[in-house]
């Protein structure tokens, strides 16, 4: 699986957009972006995945870059509910390697 | 809806004992992961099983086993259990391979 980097932590204010970066330079064709977060302790929670065009859901939206060396996970109004580590993971098959994700901290 | 299940949420064993956890995946799906995730650290990947044989395998000890059943729950057994054992462990499951996985709440075992 391709190595990804994402920020060791970043803040936002409540109510605000939350942009997520994550970079995936060695990635290959067929493998997946996912994006998983974990709200301390709880199990990991999956939040979106994509593998070349851009994904929207009801939790976020996932914006791939042409050359899918990167993404960015976007959180449109972030709640302090979602206070988490988030992880990138770039996987082509089920197996999930989570590696040092973004601590996100949404500030009142 | 079902999530994943797994049991027990807490489990105290000492040194050397064996201990099982349960998991019992989402209704129709035919996946199970196992995560270990120590104190501070990230969740790793043990093992996996797909329609009931193991799909694959990652940093899981030779002193852990595990299987998955004919209803597709799933059984984690660790045998002569060590301080460092100590984590929470995590199932999760999917509905085949390369879809998104639903992950449990977790089982804290604690060996003293």
């Amino acid at each position: 699986d391709a190595k990804t980097t994402q920020p060791p932590s970043m803040d936002c204010a409540e109510g605000r957009a939350a942009n997520l970066p994550c970079n995936h330079s060695t990635i290959s064709g067929n493998e997946y972006v996912y994006w998983y977060r974990q709200i301390h302790s709880q199990g990991p929670q999956y939040i979106i995945h994509g593998l070349k065009n851009n994904e929207t859901n009801e939790m976020a939206s996932l914006i791939i870059t042409e050359d899918r060396k990167s993404s960015t996970l976007i959180l449109p109004h972030a709640t302090l509910r979602d206070t988490a580590v988030y992880y990138c993971i770039v996987t082509k098959d089920y197996k999930l390697s989570f590696g040092a994700g973004t601590t996100v901290t949404v500030r009142a | 809806a079902a999530g994943v299940i797994q049991s027990p949420r807490h489990l105290i064993k000492e040194k050397r004992e064996t201990a099982t956890l349960k998991c019992y995946p989402i209704p129709r799906h035919d996946t199970v992961y196992w995560y270990q995730q120590g104190p501070g650290q990230d969740p790793q990947f043990l093992i996996s099983f797909y329609e009931k044989m193991q799909s694959d395998k990652g940093s899981i000890p030779d002193r852990f086993s595990a299987q998955q059943f004919s209803d597709y729950h799933s059984e984690l057994n660790m045998s002569s259990l060590e301080l460092g054992d100590s984590a929470l462990y995590f199932c999760a499951s999917s509905f085949s391979r390369n879809t998104e996985a639903f992950f449990g709440q977790g089982t804290r075992l604690t060996v003293v």
